[in-house]
């Protein structure tokens, strides 16, 4: 695709609910990352898959969050029994390889608010 | 461990006059360093990057960035400043261009530059 997209792009859930957020990444792309963004933060890093597979999940919260690129394309992430201090922008963003020498493409973000 | 921090969460400047955002960074390994910037209703996009060549680097939109390993700083600059530079601007640090793999960017807290007619 042109560019990394997320969906939904607002979510507004109550406490306790599960939800899913997806992440299309640009077509070609080898890596995926995952972040939260707290209001007033910065984006914090969350987890990331290099095609399929989930190197590093040393970012996750909680065993509430969940991560699947089953295909090496699209991804979700899973919160379990949603609590408040969940509330945040969730970024997804895409590279052509693992490592800071490839650039990161960051979708639109999906604003979640857990009431 | 790598932290990033930005002085300053809202930086107004007159339009025409010097933009300066400033980063500060700690790293226990040579790092990579990456300014971004979000405009409303936008994923955030990449206006510079420092991966160890030269240390003044220069970026989109007419802005650069110095790193000085002196005082782990990589301040963001542009001369004049237009009224569409206003944004919200993040500094990052990631290690993993020097350790290899791949890691998530570590990022600031933000700096939202205000510019003023």
């Amino acid at each position: 695709g042109a560019g990394v997209s997320q969906s939904p792009r607002y979510k507004v859930t109550k406490r306790g609910q599960d939800v899913t957020l997806r992440c299309d990444p640009i077509s070609s792309h080898a890596t995926l990352y995952w972040y939260q963004q707290a209001l007033g933060q910065g984006p914090e890093f969350l987890t990331y898959f290099n095609y399929e597979a989930q190197p590093d999940k040393s970012g996750l919260p909680s065993d509430r969050f969940s991560a699947e690129r089953p295909e090496g394309s699209i991804s979700t992430l899973t919160i379990q029994r949603t609590e408040q201090r969940d509330s945040a922008m969730y970024r997804c963003a895409s590279s052509s390889g693992p490592g800071s020498s490839y650039e990161q493409y960051f979708g639109p973000g999906t604003r979640l608010t857990v009431t | 461990a790598q932290s990033v921090t930005q002085l300053g969460s809202h930086v107004s400047v007159s339009e025409g006059a010097l933009v300066l955002l400033r980063c500060n960074y700690s790293s226990s390994v040579p790092p990579y360093l990456f300014w971004y910037v979000q405009y409303p209703n936008q994923g955030l996009q990449l206006l510079l990057k420092y991966t160890s060549a030269a240390t003044l680097v220069k970026g989109i939109n007419g802005f650069e960035a110095e790193f000085k390993k002196s005082e782990t700083s990589f301040h963001l600059t542009k001369p004049s400043a237009h009224m569409s530079d206003a944004a919200e601007y993040f500094c990052a640090v990631s290690d993993s261009g020097s350790g290899g793999g791949a890691d998530g960017l570590t990022f600031g807290k933000g700096t939202h530059l205000i510019i003023q007619p």
